[in-house]
């Protein structure tokens, strides 16, 4: 079947703009979860939701970041006011989580690009 | 807090010899799972093994395989015959769960280590 899908791949930027990165899961997946990759900072966790359940934000580096998740399938990471510091790639994954069939499968990510 | 660290940011191998990757992790937690997830230049995250930390017995799938030191708090990757395709950045990556074996959600992952493999 389909894994996750990301969108767009690229994205270019100007600083203080605002940007929506999409993420479709894998059906059926009830956990969707967002990193970041960054030259400085490695792999960074940013927010997880499961099912119905409230998100874990622990991870947003700034209230400029925010996601959602509607209907329990797509999310939307929103970055607003974009700093040259956002720049980085951005990674969906989705898994199944009942009993240890917990594997995360990543999407191929979106590249942003803040000038 | 859990960390990963991998001290091995480059690594190099000739096709068909066996390179190990080195991991070592702290937690005071004691249900956990750890992976090795390789990510080639298309980006895409690809698991490669995991070990849930209950187990004794290392994990291996074919060509991978673990050495994992729960003492020591060390999970390293043997790569036997390596293959050109086994060219990419390597991650350990960490990830705690519940006693029924439901995972917590997040992964928390090494620095990474690019593994480029010579003909």
């Amino acid at each position: 079947g389909a894994g996750v899908s990301q969108s767009p791949s690229n994205k270019v930027t100007e600083k203080g703009k605002d940007v929506e990165l999409r993420c479709d899961p894998i059906s059926g997946h009830t956990a969707l979860y967002w990193y970041r990759q960054s030259l400085g900072q490695g792999l960074e966790f940013l927010i997880y939701f499961q099912g119905n359940s409230a998100p874990d934000k622990s991870g947003l580096p700034s209230d400029r970041f925010s996601a959602e998740r509607t209907g329990g399938s797509v999310s939307t990471l929103t970055i607003q006011r974009t700093q040259q510091e956002d720049s980085a790639v951005y990674l969906c994954a989705s898994s199944l989580l009942r009993g240890t069939h917990n594997e995360q499968f990543f999407g191929p990510g979106t590249r942003l690009t803040v000038l | 807090a859990q960390t990963v660290t991998q001290s091995q940011p480059e690594m190099s191998v000739q096709e068909a010899e066996t390179v190990t990757l080195s991991c070592t992790y702290d937690t005071s937690e004691n249900n956990y799972y750890l992976f090795w997830y390789k990510q080639p230049p298309s980006r895409q995250m690809i698991l490669v093994i995991r070990q849930e930390a209950y187990k004794q017995q290392n994990a291996t799938e074919n060509r991978f395989s673990v050495n994992f030191q729960k003492a020591a708090k060390s999970f390293s990757l043997k790569i036997s015959d390596s293959q050109l395709g086994d060219t990419a950045m390597y991650f350990c990556a960490f990830m705690k769960h519940n006693a029924g074996g439901t995972s917590y959600g997040k992964l928390t992952f090494g620095q990474g280590t690019i593994l480029t493999v010579h003909p």
